[in-house]
């Protein structure tokens, strides 16, 4: 079984568009986040969310909204595509807001045109 | 705030070589350290963690990496590489930082590994 699983693995789309990006965990987990890569494998924290509640907002464009319906789920929506948006999107979840261990889902490739 | 170097952007050894990538982090207390995986086109995989006790951790796959508290260091090691560990390396450090808790990546090392 797979235990964080995102879709889609690929996403293609043309500038101003919006799109989502889903997240499911199945560990159990009270925490889930989400990551950006950029084209420099630099990884860096967008959103962390405990309990469907927002607890880490990092400096992102509210162009960006995560939306977390309940703890297993937590999704990613983003208006207006940019350029600059495209990277590798990942989920990742923990037991906790401690010092849990995080384990990452595949990524989601996403190139805007 | 708490932050990661990799000095290391790539490296190639020959596979049966031991390998060594560098890790330092910048944080006001001890923090809880990490090293993720990353083979091309996949997720991130937890190698191994550390958060107190011994200095020399184990983890998956031969891999080891030890905490050293005055270098501010936790390299990572493995004795004998094989060509199935080519792959992008993370080294993490998890803190509290502005209220919350949040993983730091360094900027990754590249693994190349010649038969």
């Amino acid at each position: 079984d797979t235990a964080v699983s995102q879709t889609p693995k690929y996403l293609v789309t043309q500038m101003g568009n919006d799109k989502s990006i889903k997240c499911e965990q199945n560990l159990g987990h009270d925490t889930m986040y989400w990551y950006k890569q950029d084209s420099k494998k630099f990884l860096k924290i967008m959103f962390s969310y405990n309990n469907k509640e927002l607890i880490i907002n990092e400096t992102v464009p509210n162009r960006f909204s995560p939306k977390s319906p309940d703890k297993a789920h937590l999704n990613l929506h983003i208006n207006s595509l940019e350029l600059g948006d495209s990277a590798v999107y990942f989920c990742a979840s923990s037991q906790a807001t401690g010092q849990e261990t995080q384990y990452f889902g595949p990524g989601t490739r996403l190139l805007v045109l | 705030a708490q932050s990661v170097t990799q000095p290391d952007i790539h490296i190639t050894v020959s596979e049966g070589a031991s390998l060594e990538l560098r890790c330092n982090y910048s944080y006001g207390a001890t923090p809880y350290l990490f090293w993720y995986v990353q083979s091309p086109g996949q997720g991130l995989q937890l190698l191994l963690k550390y958060f107190s006790g011994d200095t020399l951790v184990q983890g998956i796959k031969g891999f080891e990496a030890e905490f050293k508290r005055s270098q501010s260091s936790f390299n990572l090691r493995k004795p004998s590489v094989h060509w199935s560990d080519a792959a992008e390396y993370f080294c993490a450090v998890g803190a509290t930082g502005a209220g919350s808790y949040q993983l730091t990546f360094g900027k990754g090392t590249k693994l190349s590994v010649i038969p």
